[in-house]
């Protein structure tokens, strides 16, 4: 079974700074299969990245990903109000077939 | 546009068969490119993929789940089902439903979620 460790579990930081967010995985992940979202209080989960590093549909380009194999990395270049929320990473393709990060709480310092 | 809802009782007493539904619109469920998911959270939790169903009844579930959970489909009204059987309290949790890239399998549109308390 696959399991993805996911750090810090809490980044508090202001407005402005750069974010940078471990998601590391106990085997390999194809970088295809691995996702980034983001999750708002009282909202559903919304798709950031998909293969690692593709952007979805509307995302600015302050967001980024990175990473191959166990290591993937997601960095926000400059942290506006609305980027404090809570991200998961995804991966597809080993038992269970989709499992998730425990999530990192990005917070206003 | 596409959107998906999901629908059902809120609460359901323990050892009974939680069932909801979720209404995909914009997009039909016989797609081929899609796979069709269900996904919970617990409060205050991270998330915890359950399983999905494909248009042609393809199915595969969580192994932790798999021997209480059933996903349906009925493609006449383009919804998809999630019934789970034998529920406990540690079956409460936000319940969505998700569309699932069928190559790489990112899930692009999320309802809502629905809230289901297990309490007698």
């Amino acid at each position: 079974e696959i399991v993805l460790t996911q750090s810090p579990g809490t980044l508090s930081l202001s407005p402005g700074e750069r974010a940078t967010l471990s998601c590391r995985a106990s085997q390999s992940v194809a970088s295809s299969f691995l996702a980034w979202y983001q999750q708002k209080p009282g909202q559903a989960p919304s798709l950031l990245l998909y293969g690692t590093s593709r952007r979805a549909a509307g995302i600015p380009d302050r967001f980024s990903g990175s990473g191959s194999g166990t290591d993937f990395t997601l960095t926000i270049s400059r942290l506006e109000p609305e980027d404090f929320a809570v991200y998961f990473c995804q991966q597809y393709g080993s038992s269970p077939l989709f499992s998730f990060g425990p999530g990192t709480k990005v917070e206003i310092k | 546009q596409v959107q998906l809802q999901e629908s059902g009782p809120g609460l359901v007493k323990p050892s009974q068969t939680l069932s909801l539904t979720c209404t995909v619109s914009g997009v039909s469920i016989t797609n081929g490119d899609y796979y069709w998911s269900w996904i919970r959270q617990h409060p205050g939790k991270g998330l915890e993929w359950i399983g999905f169903i494909y248009y042609t009844d393809t199915t595969h579930y969580n192994p932790s789940l798999k021997s209480r959970v059933s996903i349906s489909l009925d493609a006449s009204r383009n919804h998809f089902f999630l019934n789970l059987s034998s529920v406990t309290a540690a079956d409460t949790a936000v319940y969505y439903c998700a569309r699932q890239d069928g190559f790489t399998f990112y899930s692009d549109f999320w309802g809502q979620g629905t809230l289901v308390t297990v309490s007698s």
